[in-house]
């Protein structure tokens, strides 16, 4: 059974520090995906990244970037220089391929940010 | 460039009574997906679609849940005799495959209450 696992609930931070929101994943395949999603308040779900298990780089798109490691099965991301516009609730979720064409998203519990001015 | 609409946003009903919920993905995906979410939680699958076919429901989708996808386009969500832990919000979600994985485009959910 796939799980994914975000530790931390709630996060507060004054705007322009840097924070990282933690994700640990649980899965018995070998091909996996794994993806970040922000919520703001209006409720919508916005696609931030996805990776795939055989890409291990690290990613860099703006102040958002992402660090994957299998050794420890985490995929962990940071906001570098915070803005209350990035107050939001963020969801890890892994996608895996059982039965060849399943690719329905577990997603964590979220992790609560809020930038304070 | 219209994103995935869902109708109504948000609905209050009293318990045993049937609602019904639509999604219109984004033009020309064919994958329609239907999620749970509720308060302090991640959204939880509960059935995906590939054109018409429905090709998986999740535990969670008692007897009491009806979904369709008659044209490949639009898609319905029914819950039958409606009970108070059926309240939550209801996100669709459209994708198109390529070669490699797709994200999916989530709509902006349908609240329901059941009181």
């Amino acid at each position: 059974a796939q799980k994914v696992t975000q530790a931390q609930t709630e996060i507060s931070v004054v705007e322009k520090e840097d924070v990282t929101l933690d994700c640990v994943y649980e899965t018995r395949d070998t091909t996996y995906y794994l993806f970040w999603y922000k919520q703001p308040p209006s409720g919508e779900l916005v696609f931030l990244i996805r990776r795939n298990s055989f890409d291990e780089q690290n990613e860099i798109s703006g102040r958002y970037s992402w660090n994957f490691q299998k050794s420890t099965s985490s995929f962990n991301f940071t906001i570098t220089a915070s803005q209350v516009v990035d107050s939001a609730v963020y969801f890890c979720a892994l996608s895996d391929f059982s039965g060849g064409i399943n690719y329905k998203l577990t997603f964590g519990k979220g992790t609560l940010l809020t930038v304070n001015p | 460039d219209t994103g995935v609409s869902q109708d109504p946003r948000h609905k209050i009903t009293k318990r045993g009574q049937n609602v019904t919920f639509r999604c219109d993905p984004i033009s020309e995906h064919n994958r329609l997906y239907w999620y749970r979410q509720t308060l302090g939680q991640g959204p939880e699958f509960l059935t995906y679609f590939q054109n018409e076919a429905q090709l998986e429901k999740s535990r969670l989708l008692s007897d009491r849940f009806s979904a369709e996808r008659p044209k490949g386009s639009f898609s319905t969500l029914e819950i039958q005799r409606t009970e108070q832990g059926d309240s939550a919000m209801y996100l669709c979600a459209s994708s198109l495959p390529r070669d490699t994985l797709y994200e999916q485009y989530f709509g902006p959910g349908t609240r329901l209450t059941v009181t």
